[in-house]
């Protein structure tokens, strides 16, 4: 049975970084593209990145551009989000996905990421 | 990146069809066959509903269908019932080489 745990949400100030996690079992790892997509409660999904295979490609949406970084240790099975500069806008739930065929397959359960003074 | 324009709710009573629209540009949905719908009951994580524009991946009811003609995608329930009350979401590929998902749809059933 696929798998994925996220972990690491936290509740932290404008400006500071976080490191999100998102342990996968059930599945070969290295095998799968990977996203993270977010949700503010009560509103609609957002993609945030995706990351290929072996970590040599990666895209993000706009709003996280420059300040987020998507990698991955497939040695550990494990998908990161390192988030940096945040921001209030940044406040949502976290969702760890894996690809199928294009789109968003499997998730996670999500980690709640509460930017706020 | 603007999000995929959905109405923000759809209702029907059980046994009724409903449909549900997504639109996009041909940047996106018009312009590739990566379209997926998601369905979310509260407090849980989405769920794949549909993929590649028409195709259901195993173990979804038969009763969600897909389609898209021009820069609209829309999601048809069929035989509706009290466990497809859910929020819905559409998602599409885009030339940018992202994804864009839409604004989302509450379906209610009456």
């Amino acid at each position: 049975e696929v798998q994925l745990v996220e972990s690491g949400g936290a509740l932290l100030q404008p400006g500071g970084s976080l490191r999100l996690s998102c342990a996968a079992s059930g599945f070969t790892f290295s095998n799968y593209w990977m996203d993270w997509v977010r949700q503010v409660p009560g509103k609609g999904l957002v993609w945030v990145s995706r990351i290929n295979s072996d970590g040599t490609s990666t895209s993000y949406s706009d709003s996280v551009k420059g300040r987020f970084t998507i990698s991955r240790d497939n040695a550990k099975n494990t998908l990161y989000l390192q988030m940096n500069s945040l921001r209030a806008e940044d406040t949502a739930v976290y969702y760890c996905t894996r690809d199928f065929h294009s789109s968003q397959g499997n998730w996670g359960q999500g980690t709640l990421v509460t930017v706020s003074s | 990146q603007s999000a995929l324009t959905q109405p923000a709710s759809v209702s029907g009573s059980p046994g009724q069809s409903i449909t549900i629209s997504c639109t996009g540009t041909s940047s996106d949905v018009g312009g590739y066959n990566y379209v997926s719908w998601y369905q979310q009951h509260p407090g849980k994580a989405p769920k794949l509903m549909i993929y590649g524009v028409s195709n259901r991946p195993s173990g979804v009811s038969n009763r969600f269908s897909g389609s898209k003609s021009g820069n609209t995608a829309s999601l048809t329930i069929s035989g509706l019932q009290a466990e497809d009350e859910a929020d819905y979401h559409c998602s599409s590929y885009t030339s940018s080489s992202t994804y864009v998902f839409g604004t989302g749809t509450k379906v209610t059933v009456l």
